[in-house]
Order: C-alpha cells, then sequence, then structure tokens
C-alpha cells in the first residue's frame, strides 16, 4: 500500500506563472488536506477536501489559490500568477475520514518562485 | 485562538540519553494530540497520536503524555540514538474541525555519536 504520492518534489516556477501541485491520497483514503510550510515558519491548513467537495477553504489564500479534489485521479492544488512569498513546501495528508485516525503525510513539494 | 509552542526550539544531547520535547497549547478544547517527526527534505511520520480522554500513549522508546486541563503534552524519548535525530512537530486538533491540525514551530533534536 503505497503511502501518499506527491508530484513533482521540486517546482520551480518564474513569477507570474502557475503551479500545479498534485497529490494521490493512500489507499482507501477519501479525505485529503493540504498544508503549507513557509521558510521558518510551522505548518499551517490551507484547505480540507473530500472527493468532489471543499469542505474548508478557511486557510486559503483568497486570491490565486485553488484546491479540488476530482471523483477521479488526483487532488491538486492550484497557484495562479505565483510570486516570490508563495516559496514554501506543500504537504499534502490524507485519511479515511474516522475520527481519531492519524493522518498521513506525503513528502511535500518544495516549491521555488524566481 | 489556539496557539500551540514547542519549548526548547532545538536540543542536542549525546547518545543515550534521554530526551524530553514540551509542547503547550492555549485552548483546551482539542480532539486529540499528534506528535510526529520530520526529517530534512521528507514528509512528516505520525508518532503518537493522543485521544483527548487520554493521558498518554507509547509506543516503543517513545511516551507521549497529555495534561488538557493544563494545556501541556511531553514526548519522552527513553535511551536516544543518533537515527532520532530530527524535527519533532506536536499538532493539535480542534473538536469542531478534527483534522484540521494545528502545529508547533517545532523542536529540532541532535542526538551526537
Amino acid at each position: 500500500n503505497a503511502g501518499v504520492m506527491q508530484n513533482p518534489r521540486h517546482l520551480v516556477r518564474r513569477r507570474g506563472q502557475e503551479a500545479r501541485l498534485r497529490c494521490s491520497p493512500m489507499k482507501g483514503h477519501s479525505h485529503v488536506y493540504w498544508y503549507r510550510q513557509l521558510p521558518e515558519e510551522g505548518l499551517k491548513f490551507m484547505v480540507y477536501l473530500q472527493k468532489e467537495n471543499i469542505i474548508d477553504e478557511s486557510g486559503m489564500p483568497k486570491e490565486r489559490f485553488s484546491a479540488e479534489f476530482p471523483k477521479e485521479g488526483p487532488s491538486i492544488l492550484r497557484i495562479q500568477q505565483v510570486v516570490r512569498g508563495d516559496s514554501a513546501a506543500y504537504f499534502c495528508a490524507s485519511s479515511p475520514g474516522q475520527r481519531n485516525e492519524k493522518l498521513f503525510f506525503g513528502s511535500g513539494t518544495q516549491l521555488s518562485v524566481l | 485562538k489556539q496557539e500551540v509552542t514547542q519549548i526548547p526550539a532545538a536540543l542536542s544531547v549525546p547518545e543515550g540519553e534521554n530526551l524530553v520535547l514540551n509542547c503547550s497549547f492555549t485552548d483546551s478544547a482539542i480532539y486529540n494530540l499528534q506528535w510526529f517527526r520530520q526529517d530534512p527534505g521528507k514528509g512528516l511520520t505520525s508518532l503518537l497520536l493522543i485521544q483527548s480522554s487520554q493521558r498518554e500513549q507509547t509506543s516503543g522508546r517513545l511516551n507521549a503524555s497529555l495534561d488538557k486541563s493544563s494545556g501541556r503534552s511531553t514526548l519522552y524519548i527513553a535511551a536516544s540514538q543518533p537515527g532520532d535525530s530530527a524535527t519533532y512537530l506536536c499538532a493539535v486538533s480542534p473538536t469542531d474541525s478534527w483534522g484540521k491540525l494545528q502545529f508547533g514551530a517545532g523542536t529540532q533534536v541532535v542526538v551526537t555519536p
């Protein structure tokens, strides 16, 4: 049973470009969470999704950021018109959705904006 | 607003010593508390999860305690090894959104041979 898979591991974008980060949850997991770790800061919650639904996006910036988790395929975190301040490690976690189950994290995508 | 603090920010110990890592949180209305390990360039590995009704959890050389009323948790690692070198994070889960974790900034641990 493969763990949470994130790709790419490293992504370099120039200011103004779009960044697409992918997350495939563990098999049998239908709940996905995205977190961001800015340099010298702790991990911050961004968004919580279930299949085809955004449950909580209270941690996501209102502009330029969007997330989806379609019925088929991975969850996608999309950042439009990236700026240098978007440079961070983006982590995805998944769970089967039962209370008091551990979250399983992927290895993250390191986004660097030039 | 929940605040999670981890002290110390960094810790260096010789191999064989016991490690004590502290985590405090300001709002005791939590669903559970988790301890994670983060290695450089890698993701997070969940070490222990303590439900709010529990006082402690143990796994091998790891033991975590939870005192919800005082807003504290402690992670003990017995007989440390160089392989324990990593950053340790604690995270609390709010009662109204259990998967929306609030993380501390972490304690960076170095165990020297």
